[in-house]
């Protein structure tokens, strides 16, 4: 029983542009949810994280959505830069204890 | 601020073998966490500590244990070694504020183990 579900495994933006990603998940227990980017063979760098209570977290560029009735957040990057391009796992944690990953997306930001 | 270390970066190990992984946390943070991390099956959580104690234990089988020290550093340890825990394991420190309503989990490089 897949949690957190990340359901598009690719994403390509043009630089410049906002790059969305979403993540679905199905336990209502969860209380907080974390961005994660990561490379081939490196561990996974913390980007953004967001507690229930609210909806919107911002930090620079990043800024994530919770929509707690839909159960489903998102993951707004802008300007997207071709440095960004990497895997984005979203994660959530119930009273912030282990993470439960979602699958992933490959985000590609052509320049 | 150093991160949190890993040791060793890569390991090679043959199947009946057992294997002893390293983490040191983020100077300040008391849990630790560790992740397996397989093209199959993504990222899975095997274990949390918090003050030398496991406080959650993933879905994995009793030969994957762990261990935490006075000074927050942990050990994983596999033993009899499979082909399957052919893996990237990551070790995870935390930092959460209630009452800002903060949690951030900081991953380290990871041990990347084969196992022939």
């Amino acid at each position: 029983d897949q949690q957190v579900k990340q359901n598009s495994p690719s994403l390509s933006v043009q630089e410049g542009r906002i790059s969305i990603l979403n993540c679905d998940y199905t336990n209502s227990m969860f209380d907080y949810f974390l961005w994660y980017k990561k490379y081939p063979a490196e561990g996974p760098t913390f980007l953004i994280s967001i507690s229930s209570i609210k909806d919107k977290n911002e930090d620079g560029r990043f800024t994530v959505f919770l929509n707690k009735s839909a159960k489903h957040l998102s993951l707004h990057i802008v300007p997207s830069q071709p440095g960004d391009s990497a895997v984005y796992f979203c994660a959530a944690s119930r009273s912030a204890r282990q993470l439960t990953f979602g699958s992933g997306t490959q985000l590609t930001v052509l320049p | 601020k150093a991160g949190v270390t890993q040791t060793p970066r890569y390991l090679i190990k043959t199947r009946g073998q057992q294997v002893t992984l390293s983490c040191s946390p983020i100077s300040g943070h008391r849990s630790v966490s560790w992740y397996q991390q397989t093209p199959g099956q993504g990222l899975q959580f095997l274990f949390e500590y918090f003050s030398e104690t496991q406080r959650n234990k993933g879905n994995f089988p009793g030969r994957f244990s762990g261990r935490q020290f006075s000074n927050s550093r942990s050990e994983m340890n596999v033993s009899t070694l499979e082909l399957g825990d052919s893996a990237l394991y990551l070790c995870a420190s935390s930092r959460f504020t209630p009452t800002l309503g903060s949690y951030e989990q900081y991953f380290g490089p990871g041990t990347r183990l084969t196992v022939t």
